[in-house]
């Protein structure tokens, strides 16, 4: 079975850092891209990020709304995925998915169940 | 960046209506395009994708067409459990836009 497991969520004030965790397990993690999808509260989906695999160099891209203080990372030998935020801002407050991107289709299919980050003073 | 439009933003039907929800890209993203269905306080899940590919276990009331620039999802006969928000997504290449979502309810 897939799993997606998000971690380290949490209310932070505005301008502080906060680092997210993505444990992945049932698949061959290091072959799959994986993306960071968030939702604010009572508002539609946004993509912010992917990473790739090793096979494509680990290369990252980044939504405009978060280039410069969001940092995505992996390590392929815990299976973990890492999102580190800086310079937080109100409007970053939101649910935030890991997601796993399918191998031959392109299209996400596998999400997890999301952690709520609050960025409030 | 290529934008992702949805119409229309919400709609009710009744059950076993048809249902038609486009999904508009405003540069051609071939057929490079995904729809999801979110249930109330559930997580998204993919309904198809390459435009008209439904993905594994989706009920064939669904369905998915476009090419380019234009798409639609259909549901085909509305069920109660259709109840959810939809949303289209690029994937072409970054940045992999999701459109503004479209909430199905029942009339």
């Amino acid at each position: 079975e897939v799993l997606l497991v998000e971690s380290g969520g949490g209310l932070v004030q505005p301008g502080g850092s906060l680092r997210l965790s993505c444990a992945a397990s049932g698949f061959t993690f290091s072959d799959h891209y994986i993306d960071w999808v968030r939702q604010a509260p009572g508002k539609g989906l946004e993509w912010i990020g992917r990473i790739k695999s090793g096979a494509s160099s680990y290369t990252t891209e980044y939504a405009a709304s978060v280039e410069g203080r969001f940092t995505m990372s992996r390590d392929d030998s815990k299976n973990s995925l890492y999102l580190q935020m800086n310079s937080l801002k109100t409007e970053d407050t939101a649910l935030y998915y890991c997601t796993r991107v399918d191998f031959w289709s392109g299209a996400i299919d596998f999400w997890g169940q999301g952690t709520l980050v609050t960025v409030s003073s | 960046d290529i934008q992702m439009t949805q119409s229309p933003a919400s709609l009710s039907a009744s059950v076993g209506d048809s249902v038609t929800i486009t999904c508009r890209a405003s540069q051609g993203i071939a057929h490079y395009l995904a729809w999801y269905q979110q249930k109330p306080g559930k997580v998204p899940n993919l309904l198809i994708y390459g435009g008209s590919i439904l993905q594994s276990g989706v009920p064939s009331r669904f369905s998915g067409s476009g090419y380019g620039t234009d798409f639609t999802l259909t549901i085909s006969s509305l069920q109660p459990e259709d109840v959810a928000t939809y949303y289209c997504q690029k994937y072409n290449r970054a940045a992999f836009t999701f459109g503004p979502g479209t909430k199905v309810e029942i009339k």
